[in-house]
């Protein structure tokens, strides 16, 4: 099965700063890549998702990138502010038998710090 | 938004209780999941339904007995649960049939504690 390595667990950030997430994935037919974005309290939403047949997408002051060939993918937050504090998962996975079955990393605890 | 609701969002059982977790949503999605959550570990799939068939069963300890009466619904029910079982359960949906229609959409959560 897939398998989703993310990094780093912890990531401390002024405000203003560009902040990375990096993740890489195990299973060569994966094909989809959503990032989800969870408050405290609160539920897990998508931020952006990403396609194996394109290599960047970005909205706004987030951009994830993929690299099919060395299985990995990252998510940038440029210009940070304090509301980007939050858990962050990546995942991998594809459509299989009518439902999404994605394998999640185990997130990355972003603090803003005003 | 109340695209996918959850009831009950707080739970507290003891070992030899039995209880339910109800998941209902609103957006004519055609695919419905439950996923566990503990500290420090990624979010693990339990189970999934499309079309209120079960189409994946993630070796799911017996104890947990899900249940889709209609594509709205999904229910998780819990008997003699370990403390262990302590964590919150996502309950989620998504729909399939179009090409961008794939995003998995989650609830607020059950906050499980096993005492």
């Amino acid at each position: 099965g897939e398998n989703v390595e993310q990094h780093p667990s912890t990531l401390s950030v002024q405000e203003g700063d560009s902040a990375v997430i990096k993740c890489t994935y195990s299973d060569s037919a994966s094909n989809y890549f959503p990032w989800y974005k969870q408050e405290l309290g609160k539920r897990p939403q998508l931020i952006i998702d990403i396609r194996s047949n394109v290599g960047e997408k970005k909205d706004q002051r987030i951009a994830v990138t993929l690299n099919k060939t060395a299985k990995h993918f990252s998510l940038h937050i440029t210009e940070t502010q304090p509301e980007d504090s939050a858990v962050y998962f990546c995942a991998a996975g594809e459509n299989s038998g009518g439902y999404q079955k994605v394998t999640f990393g185990t997130g990355t605890k972003l603090q803003v710090i005003p | 938004e109340t695209g996918v609701t959850q009831t009950p969002r707080h739970l507290v059982m003891g070992m030899t209780n039995k209880k339910s977790l109800k998941c209902e949503q609103h957006l004519g999605h055609n695919a419905m999941y439950w996923y566990k959550q503990s500290a420090k570990k990624p979010l693990e799939l339990m189970f999934v339904y499309n079309f209120k068939e079960q189409t994946e069963n993630n070796s799911v300890p017996s104890r947990f007995s899900p249940e889709c009466p209609n594509s709205s619904h999904l229910f998780l029910h819990l008997h003699t649960l370990q403390p262990e079982d302590s964590a919150l359960y996502l309950c989620a949906s998504s729909h399939h049939g179009t090409a961008s229609g794939n995003t998995i959409y989650f609830g607020e959560g059950s906050w499980l504690t096993v005492v």
